[in-house]
C-alpha cells in the first residue's frame, strides 16, 4: 500500500529542538518531490519546507535558517529538523508527496508538535 | 495584505452551487497561475480536489465527481471552486495552493457548511 506515515512529534520547550521523520511505503520517496505541510490549531495549512528529486531544498521564511529538511538515501524517509522552536511553531506536521503535476497527492496523518513550556 | 485570500466561510443547501473564490493579491495577475484546490474534512489530512490554469489545461483529481470544476474570474484576479448540487459530504474546509516567489502558498481556507 502506498503510504506516508509521521513520527517523531511531541511536546517541546521554546528555544528547544526536534526531529520529525516521514516513512514512506510502496513507492521510493526520492523519486519525488516531498514536502512539510504544517496546520496550527485551529488554523489553515501552512507550506514549511520542500526537497525535489534532484536534491533542492526550499524553506518558508518563517522557518529558513531554523529548520533543515533532508532525505535517506535509500529513498525510504524523510525528515525535519527544527530548531530553535517557538509557540508559535506549535502544529500538526504533514508530510506530503507532490506529483509530476505538482500536485501534493498523497499525505500522510500527520504527528502533532506542541512547543511550550 | 496576503497572496491569496479565502472567505472564511460559506453555506449552502443540498442540491444548490457553492462557489469559493481565490482572491490574488494586487499585481500578481491570476492568469499566469495554476491553482490548485485541497479538500480537509474534519480530523484528517487535506485531499486533491483539482487544478486549473486554463480551460485547455485543467485536471481533476482521481475519484474527484464532476460536480467539482475550476474556473478563474480575471475581472477580479481570482480563481474559483465550483461545486454544483451541494452535497452533505461536500462540508469541509477549501484551501487554493499557488506557487509564488520560489514558496507554496496556501490561502486561509473557505469552511463550506451544507445547511
Amino acid at each position: 500500500e502506498v503510504q506516508l506515515l509521521e513520527s517523531g512529534g511531541g511536546l517541546v520547550n521554546p528555544g528547544g529542538s526536534l526531529g520529525l521523520s516521514c516513512a514512506a511505503s510502496g513507492f521510493t520517496l526520492n523519486t519525488y518531490s516531498m514536502n512539510w505541510v504544517r496546520q496550527a490549531p485551529g488554523k489553515g495549512l501552512e507550506w514549511v519546507s520542500s526537497i525535489t528529486s534532484v536534491g533542492d531544498k526550499y524553506y518558508a521564511g518563517s522557518v529558513k535558517g531554523r529548520f533543515a529538511i533532508s532525505r535517506d538515501s535509500a529513498g525510504n524517509s524523510l525528515y525535519l529538523q527544527m530548531n530553535s522552536l517557538g509557540v508559535e511553531d506549535t502544529a500538526v506536521y504533514y508530510c506530503a508527496r507532490r506529483d509530476g503535476y505538482d500536485v501534493f497527492d498523497l499525505w500522510g496523518q500527520g504527528t502533532v508538535v506542541t512547543v511550550s513550556s | 495584505q496576503a497572496v491569496l485570500t479565502q472567505p472564511s466561510s460559506l453555506s449552502a443547501s443540498p442540491g444548490a452551487s457553492a462557489s469559493l473564490t481565490c482572491a490574488l493579491r494586487s499585481g500578481i495577475n491570476v492568469d499566469t497561475y495554476r491553482i490548485y484546490w485541497y479538500q480537509q474534512k474534519a480530523g484528517s489530512p487535506p485531499q486533491y480536489v483539482l487544478r486549473y490554469k486554463s480551460d485547455s489545461e485543467k485536471q481533476r483529481g482521481s475519484g474527484v465527481p464532476s460536480r467539482f470544476y475550476g474556473s478563474k474570474d480575471a475581472s477580479a484576479n481570482a480563481g474559483i471552486l465550483l461545486i454544483s448540487g451541494v452535497q452533505s459530504d461536500d462540508e469541509a474546509d477549501y484551501y487554493c495552493v499557488i506557487w509564488h516567489s520560489g514558496a507554496w502558498v496556501f490561502g486561509g481556507g473557505t469552511r463550506l457548511t451544507v445547511l
